[in-house]
């Protein structure tokens, strides 16, 4: 059970390229979730996803998309990466219920120059 | 969304116990008290929560003000590896809500 794992682990892109973060869970959980965390500060909700098929907007989504084919994937794209989006993405998951609780993975430290 | 207060940072002695206060004077009947802990260069994982009674576990203990406008997290015995950023969040902890992160208590352990 290796919970929740996110790939790359680190990646250095320039201005303009584009990139998927991918996140992937064997909780057979159904809600999961894109959050970034910039120094100092507490994370923030981009996107997240109720179930397989559908996804919705969080707190800061703009530049963001995301799909969730499969219910174990949870998959963040960057179309055209800018240096405001350099930060560190986490991924969680929960299994639905109102007081689940959140897990999450290791992240994955993004640099945009 | 209610908004919670926390000191920015807070300094104990190892196997001393930890009192991490959290205020939430705007707290609704149906907001749960949640905390998340964040060891350095690590995603947040789960402490403790809950609604209204005092809660242990094996990590920690959460005491909620009769009120609930406040509640604090302790700690009875901090090691090193406690050393890192605590969260107090309030919410449902899934679903749309996700989960709305301040800036957290920055412990410090010191040896």
């Amino acid at each position: 059970n290796a919970g929740v794992t996110q790939t790359p682990k680190f990646r250095v892109l320039k201005t303009g390229q584009s990139m998927t973060l991918l996140c992937a869970q064997d909780m057979n959980h159904e809600y999961m979730y894109w959050y970034r965390q910039d120094p100092g500060m507490g994370l923030r909700l981009i996107h997240y996803s109720v179930g397989e098929g559908t996804t919705a907007k969080g707190e800061v989504p703009d530049g963001y998309n995301v799909s969730r084919l499969k219910k174990q994937n949870f998959l963040l794209g960057l179309e055209s990466a800018a240096p405001s989006q350099t930060s560190v993405y986490f991924c969680a998951s929960i299994m639905g219920t109102a007081r689940g609780t959140q897990y999450f993975g290791p992240g994955t430290r993004l640099l945009v120059l | 969304d209610a908004k919670t207060t926390q000191p920015n940072s807070m300094e104990s002695n190892e196997e001393e116990p930890v009192h991490l206060p959290c205020n939430h004077s705007t707290i609704s009947g149906t907001d749960y008290i949640h905390w998340y802990r964040q060891l350095p260069s690590q995603g947040p994982e789960y402490v403790i929560h809950g609604l209204t009674s005092n809660v242990n576990n094996r990590m920690a203990s959460l005491a909620i003000a009769e009120d609930r406008k406040s509640s604090t997290l302790i700690l009875h015995r901090a090691t090193l590896r406690d050393a890192a950023v605590y969260y107090c969040i309030l919410g449902t902890g899934g679903g749309a809500d996700g989960l709305t992160f301040g800036k957290g208590t920055h412990l410090i352990i010191q040896p």
